[in-house]
């Protein structure tokens, strides 16, 4: 099965700087990444998407990349703002078609102002 | 619209009762799915359905049952609730596949003592 591995550690960064998180999967590879932000008690939201044949994706202070060969995503905020400071998840496709997304642990990104 | 909506927010459950998550969406989407989440860990696929009367198991299905007679609702039974079942539990619903965003609801937690 699909093992997806983020920071299971906060990451702590200073109002202005740029925000890295990585999401890391092994076994097969799939199709697409998607990332979510979760706040303290309340459900996922769904920041971005980005498929296998896109190396980068942008929306706003938002930028995804996705390395098939290092089976790798890196998820950046730039110019990160107090606000940003929530849990950060990555999903990807099933191996199969029917099936649903699996989730990474999630990484918490605390901006200090 | 409402979106997803779940409920009850709260629930505490003595060993062995049962009792059933309520989840409802209002966008006509087709996919719907039950996740829990524990401290430290990803949301974990319990049951998800493709559409009206089409149920599958996910990644933790033991200990519940869910059935779909509406594209709205999705209900989550807990059949003999245990400690175990202590989480945060979640549903959420896209447009069709997992291409498309997923929708999540507010969440209801969950004790079993």
């Amino acid at each position: 099965s699909q093992k997806i591995e983020q920071n299971s550690e906060a990451l702590n960064i200073q109002e202005g700087k740029t925000a890295t998180l990585t999401c890391n999967y092994t076994n097969y590879s799939p199709a697409y990444l998607q990332w979510y932000r979760q706040d303290p008690g309340r459900g996922p939201v769904f920041l971005l998407l980005i498929r296998e044949n896109e190396k980068e994706k942008r929306k706003e202070r938002l930028k995804v990349t996705f390395d098939t060969t290092l089976k790798q995503s890196l998820f950046h905020i730039t110019a990160s703002q107090p606000a940003d400071s929530a849990t950060y998840l990555c999903a990807l496709d099933p191996p199969r078609a029917g099936n649903m997304l699996t989730f990474g642990g999630g990484t918490r990104l605390m901006v200090k102002p | 619209n409402a979106g997803v909506t779940q409920t009850p927010k709260f629930q505490v459950l003595k060993t062995g009762q049962s009792m059933t998550l309520q989840c409802a969406q209002d966008m006509n989407h087709e996919y719907m799915s039950w996740y829990r989440q524990d401290p430290g860990m990803g949301l974990r696929l319990i049951h998800y359905s493709v559409g009206a009367g089409i149920t599958d198991q996910g990644e933790v299905p033991n200990g519940y049952n869910v059935s779909r007679s509406t594209t709205e609702d999705f209900p989550l039974r807990l059949l003999s609730a245990a400690p175990s079942q202590t989480s945060v539990y979640f549903c959420a619903s896209s447009y069709s596949g997992t291409t498309y965003e997923q929708y999540f609801g507010p969440g209801t937690r969950l004790t079993v003592t």
